[in-house]
């Protein structure tokens, strides 16, 4: 079955540093997104990506964030200064089609900034 | 505003009991889509199920069954004669587009621990 690939699976910065995480979405999926979730807490929705732009950006996606779909097939998330409260797991997410079609997330890279 | 609610934030119970985990959402969009997703200690969403707002039909599936009933926002899930693997957290979500694109909302999620 097809899959959403991220990696790594574990990233550890330090605090001020630039960090990238990468996502392999399924290849016939259209529709592309991150979402994060902080140790212990709910999935927050932070952009979605279509037709190589974004569509909707929540408030946790400040200027420090960036999204990316540099070749056919990586969809990356770049984290320019991290701090600390930017450690959590972040989920990439694809879908054919935003309405009859649920999503495929993939299995998370957990961020860690020291 | 669109927002989902899972009230219980743990819940134990011993092998082979039912057990069912409430979700209750809130959205004025006529169009939108419940789901759920387990999340085991390994940490991946895995995707459980899937229902639309016009299809108030329950589904069973194996051991697991969801009623959806629109009157009450409701979108509960029951897993039947649990197992030790069941544990794991247990996320309900609403995907619906608001003012903007589609997208998830998901609960806080219930932790299910099923005892030995």
């Amino acid at each position: 079955e097809p899959e959403v690939t991220q990696t790594p699976s574990h990233q550890v910065t330090q605090m001020g540093q630039e960090v990238i995480l990468r996502c392999v979405p399924i290849s016939n999926h259209l529709y592309f997104y991150w979402y994060r979730q902080i140790l212990g807490q709910k999935v927050e929705f932070l952009v979605s990506f279509y037709n190589n732009e974004i569509s909707e950006k929540s408030e946790i996606f400040d200027d420090q964030f960036s999204v990316e779909r540099p070749d056919g097939s990586n969809f990356t998330l770049k984290i320019r200064s991290t701090k600390l409260e930017d450690s959590a797991m972040y989920f990439c997410a694809s879908t054919q089609d935003t309405l009859n079609y649920g999503y495929t997330f993939g299995s998370g890279t957990r961020l860690t900034v020291v | 505003a669109q927002k989902v609610t899972q009230a219980q934030t743990e819940i134990s119970v011993v092998e082979k009991e039912d057990v069912t985990l409430d979700c209750v959402y809130e959205t004025r969009d006529t169009t939108y889509y419940l789901f759920w997703y387990k999340q085991p200690p390994s940490g991946e969403l895995v995707f459980l199920i899937r229902r639309n707002s016009f299809d108030e039909q329950n589904e069973i599936s194996g051991r697991y069954s969801w009623n959806f009933q629109k009157s009450t926002s409701s979108f509960n899930f029951t897993i039947t004669a649990s197992q030790v693997v069941d544990s794991a957290v247990y996320f309900c979500a609403l995907k619906t587009k608001g003012s903007g694109t589609y997208k998830y909302i998901f609960g806080t999620g219930t932790r299910l621990k099923v005892l030995a």
